[in-house]
């Protein structure tokens, strides 16, 4: 089957970093996304990765290992709105999304 | 508009009645997905349209569930007999579906509309 694993929650404090890992097992893979999901809102689009390597994008970076079916979203200077789920989605062979679970991510002051 | 619209937001039933749940893609997108969502959880995928291809309908729970996209553009959840476990928040997303070095494919959610079966 295909599968994707994320932690379920994470706790960090404000002006941190943290790491949030995204494994996953699928037939094929045409890329890989995160979004952002505020509680009781809709899930937004933050980065997509389909070659292996970093993808900046201001205090937001993602990075793919495709011979490790791995990514990681890496948010720096965390600020309280960051407190949210993020949800990690991969494309398989057939252009369908597998999406993870989510992760809680909850900021501290 | 803008965005992916949905109606309505918020929808409260009795048991055993039929809901109809809209989506207003974003204009000019071709494929338009229907999810689930419950409480802090993650996102269950229900159907899928492209274009005129038939729809993928692997991830409907039952055959109480059905949806319809006319013209190409809006689409309708229907759910008969809603029974309890069906109250969740419904989710549209609309892309592109063009894969290229300028695309990615990435979804662009409607607001959700919640349904509570009472």
């Amino acid at each position: 089957g295909q599968n994707i694993d994320q932690p379920t929650e994470m706790t960090a404090t404000e002006g941190a970093i943290v790491q949030i890992n995204c494994t996953y097992q699928t037939s094929g893979f045409n890329g890989l996304f995160w979004y952002q999901q505020h509680a009781g809102e809709a899930p937004t689009f933050l980065s997509y990765n389909v070659l292996d390597g970093l993808e900046e994008k201001g205090r937001f970076s993602s990075f793919l290992s495709r011979s490790k079916g791995y990514s990681y979203l890496l948010l720096k200077e965390l600020q309280m709105k960051d407190s949210a789920s993020y949800l990690c989605a991969v494309r398989d062979s057939n252009y369908q999304l597998i999406w993870g679970a989510g992760t809680k991510l909850i900021i501290k002051p | 508009g803008a965005g992916v619209s949905q109606s309505p937001s918020n929808k409260v039933t009795e048991k055993g009645k039929d809901v109809e749940l809209r989506c207003d893609p974003i204009s000019g997108h071709t494929a338009l997905y229907w999810y689930r969502q419950s409480l802090g959880q993650g996102l269950e995928f229900l159907i899928y349209f492209q274009g005129n291809s038939a729809p993928d309908k692997s991830g409907l729970p039952s055959d109480r569930f059905s949806a319809e996209r006319t013209g190409g553009s809006v689409s309708t959840l229907t759910i008969q007999r809603t029974q309890q476990e069906d109250s969740a928040v419904y989710l549209c997303a609309s892309s592109l579906d063009l894969l290229g070095p300028l695309n990615t494919g990435e979804l662009f959610f409607g607001e959700g509309s919640r349904l509570t079966v009472l």
